[in-house]
This record gives C-alpha cells, structure tokens and sequence, in this order.
C-alpha cells in the first residue's frame, strides 16, 4: 500500500496568513492526488485533485502543486472560515490511502 | 442535485455483521465516470478508505480489511451496500460514503470524491 504522511499535523495560523501543508507519499504517484478540507462535524469537501486542480466552486486563495511523492497545498490568505482539518489522498493505485491530516488552528 | 445518504444501525454488539446502504440521488450507478466509496473516521481520527465499487462493478478493498468487507450495488434502487462482518469496538466510528468521478484533464482522468454523504456514527458495543 502506498503511505501518505503530511507535515505539520497540526499549525496555529492568524487570519491573512499564508499556510503551505505538504503531503509525502512512499511512492511515485504521479499526480493522482486529491485535497480535502473537513471541519468539525461535517463531510470532508474535496478542494483539489489532480494534484492542482481546484474544484469547482473552491476560492482561488487554494492551490496545490506537486507531483510524483512530494505535494503542498498552499493558502494564500487564510480566512476565517478555513480553520479545518486538511487531508491529502492518493489515487494512483488501490487503496485509495489519506494522509493523517492537518489541524489549522486559530492562533 | 447529487446528493448521497447513509443508512443503517447505530448500534451494533461484537462480533456481529454491519450493513450499510448508500442511496444515490442526481447521477446513475451505471454512468461509466463514476462509482462510490465507502470512507470511516473514528471519533477524533483520520479518514480511512474502506471499499469502492465502480459501474463496471470494479471493486477494490481496503487491503487491512479485506477479509471482512464486501461491496455491492443495485443500480436499479440506486444504491450500494457496504457489509463487514466480526464487528470489533475499534469499528466504533462516522461511516461515509462518497461519488468517486473521473475527471478528464484533456489527457488523463483523476479521480476525486466530489460529492459526500452526511455520514453515519455506529458503535460497537455489548
């Protein structure tokens, strides 16, 4: 199986910030990788796949980038109602693994 | 409008079998772009994926769990069904399903779960 680890777990960022999470996986993966944004209770969202495509209706402050094992996905200007957990998964071959997760906190 | 709900019991003893069913509504489970997962997180953990089934009836295990799950579907009551059997109090957790869609980059497809139903919380216990 192919691991998925993502660095911070956690990060405590102010409003306007800009917030880089990145995702590793254990193997190439090409660019079979898909974000998801999840907050307390909720469903997760997916915000991007193919490594750099957002989804539709998903703000432009979001972007991703990378391919083969090293991913970020990058907040230009954090808004309030970003404060969620991020979570990165590859789709390149079965199973389907996510990454850990990243808290993003309110500092 | 797509839309996916989750069903099945809250509670469930040891060593007994979960099911859960998936209702799809907005989309068919034989458009050939598309399929459901199935997805769990334990309280206060990680997301784990669990199962898939696409509409050429492709299905894909989690490899930790493999022994225990099945996945099938009825297309023509849209929906699909997750069963795990030997439930165990570490199973305690938000059952999700999902679309998995195949998007088209102009030179590959991509997949990504675009659409997630609300969930539903089991628990294991006697």
């Amino acid at each position: 199986d192919i691991q998925l680890t993502q660095s911070p777990s956690f990060l405590s960022a102010s409003v306007g910030d800009r917030v880089t999470i990145t995702c590793r996986a254990s193997q190439g993966i090409s660019s079979y990788l898909a974000w998801y944004q999840q907050k307390p209770g909720k469903a997760p969202k997916l915000l991007i796949y193919a490594a750099s495509t957002l989804q539709s209706g998903v703000p432009s402050r979001f972007s991703g980038s990378g391919s083969g094992t090293e991913f970020t996905l990058t907040i230009s200007s954090l808004q309030p109602e970003d404060f969620a957990t991020y979570y990165c998964q590859q789709l390149n071959s079965y199973p389907f693994t996510f990454g850990p997760g990243t808290k993003v906190d309110i500092k | 409008q797509v839309t996916l709900k989750e069903s099945g019991p809250v509670l469930v003893k040891p060593t007994e079998t979960l099911t859960l069913t998936c209702t799809v509504s907005g989309f068919s489970l034989s458009n050939a772009r598309m399929g459901v997962s199935w997805i769990r997180q334990p309280p206060g953990k990680a997301l784990e994926w669990l199962a898939h089934i696409f509409s050429n009836d492709e299905k894909s295990y989690s490899t930790s769990l493999k022994s225990r799950l099945t996945i099938s579907k009825d297309t023509s009551k849209s929906q699909v069904v997750l069963t795990m059997t030997n439930m165990d109090p570490v199973d305690t957790a938000t059952y999700y399903c999902a679309r998995i869609i195949a998007f088209w980059s102009g030179q590959y497809y991509y997949y990504g779960m675009d659409v997630w139903g609300q969930g539903t919380t089991v628990t294991v216990s006697s």
